[in-house]
């Protein structure tokens, strides 16, 4: 069964003060790797697709690397506004061949000032 | 662009009614868009995919005639939750797959619409 999971759960750090969220996953047969942020109350803000192992994207203060068995996604000097909930969701085939993604249960990071 | 807005943000509904709620791609056509729910502090759950002209199909669990939807057009499709119930309430979520050569490529997700039932 295709399966994510997310660490930590929930993430407290200081602005300025760098780490990483992981994503682990188990799937037959990878089609993508997505990160999303997702603000209360909100619908998901697309960030990232991963496709391949060693793949490697930026944006800003984040950025994101897949290996064959898990991505991270690494927020440098952080700001309060950074803090959100991350999701992590990947491409897999669901009923009769249909495209769907799987999500995580996400990391609610939070970035005192 | 690759914007999708959903109608309405929010609707509040008695028991035993149907609420309609609409999810529409503003700047790409869709043939294929996704509902998802989202139960407070979890992650969201694909209920089915949307297809342009033809049924929907459904996830393990998600029943079909409580859960209606109706894509119409390129732009806009329709989940309808018949005859609610308190255990309905929750955040519905559409999105859609920009079209184009690669078929993994990324979702694009409405703001959601907050149901409650009473």
């Amino acid at each position: 069964e295709d399966q994510v999971t997310q660490s930590p759960e929930a993430l407290r750090l200081q602005e300025g003060e760098s780490s990483s969220l992981n994503c682990s996953y188990t799937v037959s047969g990878l089609r993508g790797l997505f990160w999303y942020r997702q603000d209360p109350g909100k619908g998901p803000e697309f960030l990232f697709t991963l496709y391949s192992a060693g793949e490697e994207k930026e944006k800003e203060r984040l950025k994101a690397t897949l290996t064959k068995k898990e991505s991270f996604l690494h927020i440098t000097a952080p700001k309060p506004e950074d803090s959100a909930t991350y999701l992590c969701a990947v491409q897999a085939l669901g009923i009769q061949g249909a495209q769907k993604l799987v999500f995580g249960q996400g990391t609610r990071l939070t970035i005192n000032p | 662009g690759a914007v999708v807005s959903q109608h309405p943000s929010w609707v509040i509904c008695k028991s035993g009614t149907s609420v309609k709620i609409e999810c529409r791609s503003l700047d790409f056509q869709a043939t294929t868009m996704f509902w998802y729910r989202q139960f407070p502090k979890q992650s969201l759950m694909l209920m089915a995919t949307s297809n342009e002209g033809s049924k929907a199909t459904y996830e393990q669990g998600v029943e079909k005639d409580k859960f209606l939807i109706n894509h119409a057009s390129l732009t806009l499709s329709t989940l309808t939750v018949t005859s609610a119930h308190p255990e309905d309430s929750s955040f519905y979520i559409c999105s859609a797959r920009v079209p184009g050569p690669n078929p993994y490529n990324e979702q694009f997700f409405g703001p959601g619409t907050r149901l409650t039932v009473l």
